[in-house]
């Protein structure tokens, strides 16, 4: 069970807009902590995507994007590509439990 | 082009130690956080440890009895050893540096990673 709640999968076709949300609590994200996302390609690392809940670190496309309201932070990934399909996390600080980083439990994106 | 680069023994048998250590090519090592993150197969990520610019350590509370995170700063390398292992412990282990500060650091460069299987 993840400190961060994310769907399992979500799927959409080329061209079209996809979010994947990630659900926390006042304890992490409702507190202010900032959100990061990465992105996982089949037997590789994690790739970061966004950092600082809305940054983009070079090199990342602008069809990627992320917001944060609230206790919940939301990936969006527009004009969807085949290159696309993969495992996407998201990534904070939780103080409750002695302070430490907390992962998503990832989200499958798969691009019909 | 900063590079991180990870070995250690990929089997193990129960109650063992993992030991993986992971160099940094490219770049300052000081400055940065130093962090241990896990990949159950199958499963998501989970934070493990880290070594801090000031060389100190913080712990998933999770993992805290049985892991140390050391750094050599005069090999730009940082090790982690994970005591009295079991079959839960199986996973793909990846080094990363931590950029930002206080509350709010993010994982910009990882290892390749290293598969570690526990196995009577």
């Amino acid at each position: 069970q993840s400190v961060l709640t994310q769907p399992p999968s979500v799927s959409g076709a080329p061209g079209q807009r996809v979010t994947i949300s990630c659900t926390g609590s006042s304890s992490n994200i409702g507190a202010g902590y900032d959100v990061h996302w990465y992105q996982q390609l089949p037997g590789t690392a994690p790739k970061l995507l966004i950092y600082g809940n809305n940054n983009r670190p070079s090199g990342v496309p602008d069809r990627f994007s992320g917001s944060k309201s609230g206790t919940s932070a939301s990936l969006a990934i527009t004009g969807l590509q085949a290159e696309d399909e993969a495992d996407y996390y998201c990534q904070s600080y939780d103080s409750s439990l002695s302070g430490s980083w907390v992962f998503g439990g990832g989200t499958k994106l798969t691009v019909l | 082009q900063v590079q991180l680069q990870q070995w250690g023994a990929g089997l193990l048998k129960p109650t063992e130690t993992l030991s993986l250590t992971c160099a940094v090519y490219g770049g300052s090592f000081s400055g940065y956080y130093w962090s241990w993150i896990r990949q159950p197969p199958g499963k998501g990520l989970e934070w493990i440890g880290e070594i801090n610019r000031r060389g100190s350590t913080d712990y998933n509370p999770s993992l805290k009895s049985r892991v140390t995170i050391s750094e050599d700063t005069s090999k730009n390398q940082f090790s982690l050893n994970l005591s009295s292992v079991t079959a839960a412990d199986t996973a793909v282990y990846y080094c990363a540096r931590g950029h930002g500060g206080a509350t709010s650091i993010y994982f910009d460069y990882w290892g390749q990673g290293t598969l570690v299987t526990v196995s009577s």
